[in-house]
């Protein structure tokens, strides 16, 4: 079956430090990947995706991962964390099955941004 | 302009009441979902209308009732709410048909609690 984890529930990193939020998917096709960062009290909202193509795909905010089929990971990573990134970040995987296309979702990294 | 607003903000009822939760987008998009977070931040779909037409019901109970009278809206109706329905429930939409390498757009969630 399908399945998005994120292995770590919390992450806490000092302002300007480098961070990696890690993301492992079970799929037997190449997926579609996502990252959402969700603020407190808000919804969700799309950083980056990856379909095809280059393996180390740019988002917003600063935000880049990689894609790595032989690990299957698409790991989250920023050279400078801002305070302004403590948030939730979920990764997601949209896959087709049943008929009917599907977006999954990991539980959740927590980062909190030490200044 | 909010682009996904949804209504009420937070919804605090007993067990047994009926209670709706409205969803309106003004990005011109032919698909609207409906996803149900945790207390443990697990994200999971519900429905999905594209064109008010329902295309994915995830397994959950009758006593939930989406609505859609027209593909800007989506209104989500629970009979008979119960302890575990408590969560914070998430209006998103897509500018396609719903597949697995779209954008979502979330509003801002709707925390229900049940006591």
């Amino acid at each position: 079956a399908q399945s998005v984890t994120q292995p770590d529930i919390h992450i806490t990193v000092s302002e300007g430090a480098s961070l990696e939020l890690r993301c492992n998917y079970s799929y037997g096709a190449t997926p579609y990947l996502f990252w959402y960062v969700q603020s407190p009290g808000q919804g969700l909202q799309l950083l980056l995706k990856y379909f095809s193509g280059d393996t180390l795909v740019q988002g917003i905010k600063g935000f880049e991962a990689e894609f790595k089929r032989s690990q299957s990971s698409f790991n989250l990573r920023k050279p400078s964390v801002h305070w302004s990134d403590a948030a939730e970040y979920f990764c997601a995987v949209g896959y087709f099955s049943g008929g009917y296309n599907k977006l999954i979702f990991g539980a959740g990294t927590r980062l909190a941004v030490h200044p | 302009d909010t682009a996904v607003s949804q209504t009420p903000k937070y919804l605090v009822t007993q067990m047994g009441n009926d209670k709706s939760i409205k969803c309106e987008q003004n990005l011109g998009h032919d698909t609207m979902y409906w996803y149900k977070q945790d207390s443990k931040k697990f994200l999971k779909i519900m429905f999905s209308y594209n064109n008010k037409e329902l295309i994915i019901n995830e397994t959950v109970p009758n006593r939930f009732s989406p609505k859609s009278p027209d593909k800007a809206h989506l209104n989500l109706h629970i009979n008979s709410l119960e302890l575990g329905d408590s969560a914070v429930y998430f209006c998103a939409s897509s500018q396609g048909a719903g597949s697995s390498n779209e954008k979502l757009f979330f509003g801002s969630g709707t925390q229900l609690s049940v006591l």
